[in-house]
């Protein structure tokens, strides 16, 4: 298994500000995945980080709205801009152990960002 | 693309009680299945996973689910639950090869009453 750290565990925001999340991952990993949990729902993938390369955004997230960052195979990081009070959510980072096709992920244990 | 639906969305049961959870997906290729669970303010944990072989498959805590691929699903199952299963569970499912990330159902959540 891999042990994950999230920074902040929790924040209050101003609309209109950002947040950047951190994510810390014990070992190396090569591919990182941001996730949202909106209030009452499920999961929603916003993008796929490598490292080495550009963040991979799924459909209805844009890389101005949420910057990520992939600076080695042991850190993420997650901005959240302009913030309004629609993004308050838990923002978790997961990990996919090892490079095998049958390879499980790993969660964070979230930022939870309410946006007043 | 791939989807998951938990059709149950909200399960009361009293302890002792017999669990079944339902999750169907909607992929033409071969899936990888996971279930996770959410205990209250603490993060995702893998609760089980199924990549091929024997689709029965055993987790943590008593729970297992069966794959059964003609009907496109995986069900989660504990024959007597307890108080502490109350909990947020979510089906998953990845692709392989192809798509890593998890594609996740809406969850159901299990209330155990004692």
């Amino acid at each position: 298994s891999a042990v994950i750290s999230q920074k902040p565990s929790r924040d209050i925001c101003q609309r209109g500000t950002s947040l950047t999340i951190q994510c810390q991952v014990d070992s190396q990993v090569t591919m990182m995945f941001w996730y949202r949990q909106q209030p009452g729902q499920s999961l929603t993938l916003i993008a796929t980080a490598n490292q080495g390369s550009e963040a991979t955004y799924e459909s209805g997230f844009v890389i101005d709205k949420f910057p990520i960052s992939r600076p080695n195979l042991t850190f993420s990081t997650l901005t959240v801009s302009n913030m309004s009070p629609e993004d308050s959510s838990i923002y978790l980072c997961s990990l996919l152990a090892g490079d095998r096709s049958y390879n499980e992920q790993f969660f964070g244990p979230g930022t939870r960002l309410t946006v007043l | 693309a791939q989807s998951v639906s938990q059709h149950n969305h909200h399960v009361i049961l009293s302890e002792a009680a017999s669990l079944e959870l339902g999750c169907n997906y909607s992929y033409g290729g071969t899936v990888n299945l996971f279930w996770y669970v959410q205990y209250p303010g603490q993060h995702l944990q893998l609760l089980l996973k199924y990549f091929s072989g024997d689709p029965l498959v055993k987790g943590i805590k008593g729970f297992e689910a069966e794959f059964i691929k003609s009907k496109f699903s995986f069900n989660l199952r504990k024959p007597s639950v307890q108080w502490s299963d109350t909990a947020e569970y979510f089906c998953a499912v990845n692709t392989s090869p192809g798509r890593r990330a998890l594609t996740f159902g809406s969850g159901t959540r299990l209330q155990v009453q004692p």
